[in-house]
């Protein structure tokens, strides 16, 4: 069962455009969690942000929640080819330490 | 170590096959967490420990998988009698705190496991 479904599947863009990458979830949320998994590595933690922040900012990465709306979205600014990975959103599962993952966007950066 | 270690990096078993999967997570770490990966797909959450109990193990797919973490550190994911559906990637995370609310996941890289 997937709480955050990601949107678009995949994206190809060209070095120093910016990708942005949606996530959607179904249940309220204390916080939501993005991810990033280079090709045949573990996922590595990018950036949390509360239900009660609208916005965080982590060096070229922005996020954004919208609890109303249940959405979230990454923005990266100034990519380069080696932000070319798949991103997750994560979500707590009400009352439990469970995160549960999205499908993930397969994001292409294009030298 | 540096961070969250995960041996063997592959596994090939014959169907029917037990195999056992490890996790070093790291050092003070409460949290430690299995998550099974199919290709394409995200992370599905298989069990959650904090430091020696097993607090959540409602992802399991079958009585076939059973984890344990007896000294509240390295962690073993075993898989009785292997069957193909059960090829995927196997992670390990853990966390400092005893809350996903207060500490982000660190993951290994993971053990591939083909059941051919």
């Amino acid at each position: 069962s997937q709480q955050g479904e990601e949107d678009p599947q995949a994206l190809s863009i060209q070095e120093g455009e910016n990708a942005t990458m949606n996530c959607s979830y179904k249940t309220s949320i204390n916080n939501l969690q993005w991810y990033r998994q280079n090709s045949g590595r573990g996922l590595v933690h990018l950036i949390l942000i509360r239900s009660n922040e609208r916005e965080k900012h982590s060096g070229r990465l922005r996020v954004t929640l919208d609890t109303s709306k249940k959405s979230s979205s990454l923005l990266i600014t100034a990519s380069r080819a080696a932000d070319t990975a798949s991103y997750f959103c994560a979500t707590p599962q009400g009352g439990s330490e469970k995160l549960v993952f999205g499908k993930g966007t397969k994001l292409t950066v294009n030298p | 170590g540096a961070g969250v270690s995960q041996s063997p990096r592959y596994k090939v078993a014959k169907r029917g096959q037990d195999v056992a999967l490890r996790c070093d997570p790291i050092s003070g770490h409460v949290s430690l967490f299995w998550y099974q990966q199919a290709l394409g797909q995200g992370p599905e959450f298989l069990t959650y420990f904090q430091n020696e109990a097993q607090l959540d193990k409602s992802g399991l797919p079958s009585d076939r998988f059973f984890a344990e973490r007896p000294e509240g550190s390295v962690s073993t994911l075993k898989i009785q009698r292997t069957q193909q559906e059960d090829s995927a990637v196997y992670l390990c995370a853990s966390s400092f705190a005893g809350t996903v609310s207060n500490s982000p996941l660190h993951f290994g890289n993971g053990t591939r496991l083909t059941v051919t």
